[in-house]
C-alpha cells in the first residue's frame, strides 16, 4: 500500500532532550516536506527536500533540522526541544512538485 | 505576504442542505488552488484542485480571480462529509503549499 509513515505518533518529552521524528514513503517520491499544524494557524512548512541531499528551509525552520540521505526517508530532528514546539507535525511527499501531497498520519508532540 | 483565509473555523449544516466553505487568497500571480480534507482518524488528503475542474464526492470549487476566491460547494450535504477542510495555495514556482486555517464542517442528521 502506498503511504507515508511517521513515527512516533504520540510523544511527550522534556525541554532540551533531543528527539527525532521519522518519516518514510514507499512511493519513490522525490519531494518531501514537513509541516506543523497549530490552532488558528493552519499548516506551516518547516523544511522541504527536492531530492536526496537537497533540503531547504520553509516558513518556520527555527529549532529544527532535517536530513535526506535516502530518497524514502526524511527525518525531522529537534536538537533541543522547547515548549513552543508542542504541535502536530505532518510529513508529506509528492511525485510532481509540491502540489499533490500525500500526508502521513501526523505526530503529536508535547514538550514540557 | 501571500495568504489563504478561511473565515469560518466551524460550519454546521443539516443533512441535505447546501454547503459552502469559503476560501479567499491574496496573490497577484497565477495561483494553483486546492482543497484538502481530513476525515476523523484519517490523514489529510487531496479533495480537488482547480486545474482539474472536476467534481469529487459531489464537491466543486471554482476559481474566481476577480474576487480571489476558491469556495468549496456541495448542493446536498451528507453526514460523511463531516471533516476538517483546508484550502491551500501554491505560488508559481514555489516549493510549498500555503494553507488556510481550516474549517471544521459538521453535518447534522
Amino acid at each position: 500500500e502506498a503511504q507515508v509513515t511517521q513515527n512516533p505518533r504520540y510523544l511527550i518529552t522534556v525541554t532540551g532532550k533531543k528527539l527525532t521524528v521519522t518519516c518514510s514513503q514507499n512511493m519513490n517520491h522525490e519531494y518531501m516536506s514537513w509541516y506543523r499544524q497549530d490552532p488558528g494557524l493552519g499548516l506551516r512548512q518547516i523544511y522541504y527536500s527536492m531530492n536526496v541531499e537537497v533540503t531547504d528551509k520553509g516558513d518556520v525552520p527555527e529549532g529544527y533540522k532535517v536530513s535526506r540521505k535516502e530518497k524514502r526517508n526524511f527525518p525531522l530532528i529537534l536538537e533541543s526541544p522547547s515548549p513552543n514546539q508542542t504541535s502536530l507535525y505532518f510529513c508529506a511527499s509528492s511525485f510532481s512538485g509540491f502540489s499533490l501531497l500525500y500526508f502521513g498520519e501526523g505526530s503529536w508532540l508535547t514538550v514540557v | 505576504a501571500q495568504r489563504v483565509t478561511q473565515p469560518e473555523k466551524l460550519l454546521s449544516v443539516f443533512k441535505g442542505a447546501p454547503v459552502e466553505l469559503k476560501c479567499n487568497y491574496s496573490y497577484s500571480g497565477s495561483p494553483e488552488l486546492f482543497w484538502y480534507v481530513q476525515y476523523s482518524r484519517q490523514r489529510l488528503q487531496l479533495l480537488l484542485r482547480h486545474i482539474s475542474r472536476e467534481s469529487i464526492k459531489g464537491f466543486t470549487a471554482d476559481l474566481n480571480k476577480g474576487e480571489t476566491s476558491f469556495h468549496l460547494k456541495k448542493p446536498f450535504a451528507q453526514e460523511e462529509d463531516s471533516a476538517m477542510y483546508y484550502c491551500a495555495l501554491r505560488l508559481q514556482g514555489a516549493q510549498k503549499l500555503v494553507f488556510g486555517q481550516g474549517t471544521r464542517l459538521t453535518i447534522n442528521p
